[in-house]
């Protein structure tokens, strides 16, 4: 079946280190792919997607690439702040289906 | 504009009695989602509307689990006699179109209710 294993947490930096949180998934067919942040005391929000292989989808410093040769959806940050301290959630929506499947997430702490 | 809302924002209930949650999506948006946040489960999906109806009810639980979505807005989620391992966070999303139109998919979540049960 379809499933997202992501990096276990809790991953703790210091601000402007560089982050990579791995994500790796299972699924038949061509999935679209997602990484949800959700903010302390905050509801999940949509950080990046990426629709088809070789995409990268990017927003606020983050990037993440579509590599199907490796069904990899790796998140990566060049530099982080406390604010970015939250948790991170990679996700699959299968060809076919309307269902997000999602990873177990991951704690980021950023320290100053 | 506003986003989607869910009510209760908290929950206790005792074992055993009924609860109804309820989800307000965002206005035109026709796709409506039901997840589950849980220690021990991670986020699941639950059920899925569109418009009135639910194509897929795949991740109910339980047949003590039940939904329904009325005039293509706003929803409830039911959940009877309520067992201990009912307790999580409760999320609904919409979004605009489902997949597969061509259009953006980007599913936007509630707060989310959260429920204890005793």
């Amino acid at each position: 079946g379809n499933s997202v294993t992501q990096m276990e947490g809790p991953v703790t930096l210091s601000e402007e280190a560089f982050l990579t949180i791995n994500c790796t998934y299972t699924a038949t067919g061509y999935p679209s792919l997602f990484w949800y942040v959700q903010y302390p005391g905050e509801g999940l929000q949509l950080l990046l997607k990426a629709t088809k292989a070789d995409d990268k989808g990017s927003n606020k410093g983050f990037e993440a690439t579509y590599r199907k040769e490796t069904t990899s959806f790796h998140l990566e940050k060049g530099s982080v702040q406390v604010s970015d301290s939250a948790v991170y959630f990679c996700a699959l929506m299968a060809s076919a289906t309307n269902k997000l499947i999602f990873g177990t997430g991951t704690l980021l702490a950023v320290q100053p | 504009g506003a986003g989607v809302s869910q009510s209760p924002s908290n929950k206790v209930t005792e074992k055993g009695k009924d609860v109804e949650l309820r989800c307000d999506p965002i206005s035109g948006h026709t796709a409506l989602y039901w997840y589950r946040q849980s220690l021990g489960q991670g986020l699941e999906f639950l059920i899925y509307f569109q418009g009135n109806s639910a194509p897929d009810k795949s991740g109910l639980p339980s047949d003590r689990f039940s939904a329904e979505r009325t005039g293509g807005s706003v929803s409830t989620l039911t959940i009877q006699r309520t067992q201990q391992e009912d307790s999580a966070v409760y999320l609904c999303a919409s979004s605009r179109l489902p997949p597969g139109t061509g259009s953006s998919y980007e599913q936007y979540f509630g707060p989310g209710t959260r429920l204890t049960v005793t």
